[in-house]
């Protein structure tokens, strides 16, 4: 158990929905990453916030976005929901933004039909 | 762009033999390098780092080589073991943050 929870952990939603995915670092932890797994990809870097500022930006849809809040959880919205969104999602957490080390929830598998 | 290339899907390697798992990156701006394992149903853990200015870094059965002029890095298990089967993904990062992970390789180690 890393420490790192995701919530939901299984989703399914039609096309043009919009979802929410939910995640709480290790306690003590204050940067936050979002990744995209699709199938037979590697993780795609999406976004990281450390102390509730977005810090670095990867491959992240302009229909995605993200925020941490004061608590230091952190929400992933994905809106406009299309069949390629299919993917588990992760969430990481380090103990600060230049801290390479990061512990990885379980995922949340988000399923677009 | 894929960045960061791990050109085995898998690898089948007999228990108390090495595993040599390979990972390639076109960026020598990478300045950060790690190796994750993933089991079924769980997020990846870490695994061992290296950093750029060295060419080798060493914890418990597992090596990590960087060889800069080729672009290349590799992950050494010695003795493998049944649960070193996972897979295995290599990041990489440079500043900014900005971590590019490989399409990972399945490793199966045979009692």
């Amino acid at each position: 158990d890393s420490g790192v929870t995701q919530t939901p952990k299984h989703l399914i939603t039609a096309t043009g929905q919009r979802v929410t995915l939910r995640c709480s670092p290790r306690s003590g932890d204050l940067s936050v990453y979002w990744y995209q797994q699709s199938l037979d990809q590697g993780l795609q870097f999406l976004i990281q916030y450390y102390n509730g500022e977005e810090r670095a930006k990867g491959n992240i849809l302009e229909r995605f976005s993200a925020q941490q809040f004061p608590d230091l959880h952190s929400e992933l919205n994905l809106s406009s929901l299309e069949l390629g969104d299919s993917a588990l999602y992760f969430c990481a957490s380090s103990v600060d933004s230049g801290s390479y080390e990061q512990y990885f929830g379980p995922g949340t598998r988000l399923t677009v039909t | 762009d894929q960045q960061v290339k791990q050109n085995s899907p898998s690898l089948s390697v007999q228990e108390g033999r090495i595993s040599i798992l390979n990972c390639d990156y076109t960026n020598s701006m990478f300045d950060y390098f790690l190796w994750y394992k993933k089991y079924p149903a769980e997020g990846p853990t870490f695994l061992i780092s290296i950093s750029s200015i060295k060419d080798k870094n060493e914890d418990g059965r597992f090596t990590v080589f960087l060889n800069k002029s080729a672009k290349h890095l590799s992950l050494h298990i010695v003795p493998s073991q049944p649960g070193d089967s996972a897979v295995y993904f290599c990041a990489a990062i440079y500043t900014g943050n900005q971590f590019y992970f490989g399409t990972g390789t399945s490793l199966t180690v045979i009692p």
